[in-house]
């Protein structure tokens, strides 16, 4: 148990479908990150939450839609999702500013996408 | 933009033997970070290097930053099949406080 909490661990969704994938974290840190996953690929930051305000956003697709209601708790909206987006979405939060800036991962959501 | 790359991609060795996996960044870095990603799991924080040059050890496990603070290298020594997963690199850039991970090596190691 990292004290990064992710629901659901497992996500079939089809391409119509609207869905949310939650994150909580119950270290006290005040930036959290959203990252994919996929195969043979290197981990991607999708986006970041840096005291509750969106401070990256590398370039993510807008069927991908963060939110950060506050600094425990980060979600990722998902609609009309394409195939290619299936991957494993991992959730992250830090204490940024700090010396000790390390990224504290979740289980993941495995999302797949039909 | 920042670009961190590991090599090797993919990696197998004996159990016993060693292995060595290699970070390079574009950029100087502040610091780097290890990660390792067990099979099914999630990237977990093995270490952080801050100083050039410097060298630190986990037991088997000898992690080392670059003197111009741009690569990084972690050599595992007498590989053990508990050492089975994916090593991560993650770089965090003088002018920034987001680290960027590295591309990955994935180790095998053969019983």
């Amino acid at each position: 148990e990292t004290g990064v909490t992710q629901t659901p661990r497992h996500l079939v969704m089809g391409m119509t479908n609207k869905k949310s994938l939650k994150c909580e974290q119950h270290l006290g840190h005040n930036a959290m990150y959203w990252y994919k996953q996929s195969a043979k690929k290197p981990l991607e930051l999708m986006f970041v939450y840096s005291l509750e305000e969106r401070v990256e956003n590398n370039s993510v697709p807008s069927r991908f839609s963060p939110e950060c209601p506050n600094s425990s708790h980060l979600f990722l909206h998902l609609h009309t999702l394409q195939p290619e987006d299936s991957a494993l979405y991992l959730c992250a939060s830090s204490q940024v500013w700090t010396s000790e800036n390390i990224q504290y991962f979740g289980a993941g959501t495995r999302l797949s996408v039909l | 933009g920042q670009q961190v790359m590991q090599i090797p991609q993919y990696q197998h060795v004996q159990e016993g033997e060693d292995f060595t996996t290699y970070c390079n960044s574009s950029t100087t870095l502040s610091n780097i970070q290890w990660y390792k990603q067990r099979p099914g799991g999630h990237p977990v924080f093995l270490i952080q290097l801050v100083k050039s040059g410097e060298v630190k050890k986990q037991k088997r496990l000898t992690f080392q930053f670059g003197e111009a603070k741009k690569n990084s290298s972690l050599h595992i020594t007498a590989t053990q099949t508990t050492d089975v997963g994916t090593y991560f690199c993650a770089g965090l850039q003088n002018t920034g406080n987001q680290f960027y991970f590295g591309t990955g090596t994935s180790l095998t190691v053969i019983p």
